[in-house]
């Protein structure tokens, strides 16, 4: 158990809706990390924030926005969504800042969309 | 700006043999280099790590070393076994600017009884 929480782990859902999911990081930790993983793909780094603040963006379509909230929990939101957005989304922890060393993986939610 | 190339997978391999997977990298400064495995099913967990050039990381028989020279970290294990199966991710992060987590793409081992 790596101490993040990730929900909810399987998502079944159409073409055109929105989706949130959520992760609530490592006690202690304050730093999150988003990622994408699509079948047969690496993982695709979408955004990251500490303690509150967006402190970078990858590859995040306009569609998809985040945030973090001051409990340090955060939220992937997934708006107008295409059949190509069906992926694996890992949120990640760590302490952050010039400590930042080990990353801690949720077991991450599965999106299908149809 | 940074990046990190790992080998092309798969990997197939029978067991007791040899592992090496290619991990190379672009970064300004002084990155700390990572390698993630990631089980079927399951999220990425740390295998080892090196902190700064010519340490060696190593974690269940699975070895790398940080070379600064050759900008590698190339892990290696002398053999593998059925259960290292999964797939091998090297990461590098540069503790200054964003702490942005850069990860290689990937290599997938499979091991053959």
């Amino acid at each position: 158990d790596s101490g993040v929480t990730q929900t909810p782990k399987h998502l079944i859902t159409a073409t055109g809706q929105r989706v949130t999911l959520r992760c609530s990081p490592r006690s202690g930790d304050l730093s999150v990390y988003w990622y994408q993983q699509s079948l047969d793909q690496g993982l695709q780094f979408l955004i990251q924030y500490y303690n509150g603040e967006e402190r970078a963006k990858g590859n995040i379509l306009e569609r998809f926005s985040a945030q973090q909230f001051p409990d340090l929990h955060s939220e992937l939101n997934l708006s107008s969504l295409e059949l190509g957005d069906s992926a694996l989304y890992f949120c990640a922890s760590t302490v952050g800042g010039p400590r930042t060393g080990e990353l801690f993986f949720g077991e991450g939610s599965r999106l299908t969309v149809l | 700006g940074d990046s990190v190339t790992q080998m092309e997978g798969p990997v197939t391999l029978s067991e007791e043999a040899f592992l090496t997977i290619n991990c190379t990298y672009t970064a300004t400064g002084y990155p700390s280099l990572f390698w993630y495995v990631q089980y079927p099913g399951e999220g990425l967990q740390l295998l080892l790590k090196a902190t700064k050039a010519d340490d060696k990381g190593s974690n269940k028989g699975f070895e790398a070393t940080y070379r600064k020279e050759t900008t590698s970290f190339h892990l290696e294990k002398g053999s593998v076994q059925v259960s290292d199966s999964a797939v091998y991710f090297c990461a590098l992060i540069r503790l200054s600017g964003t702490y942005k987590y850069i990860f290689g793409t990937g290599t997938r081992l499979k091991v053959l009884a």
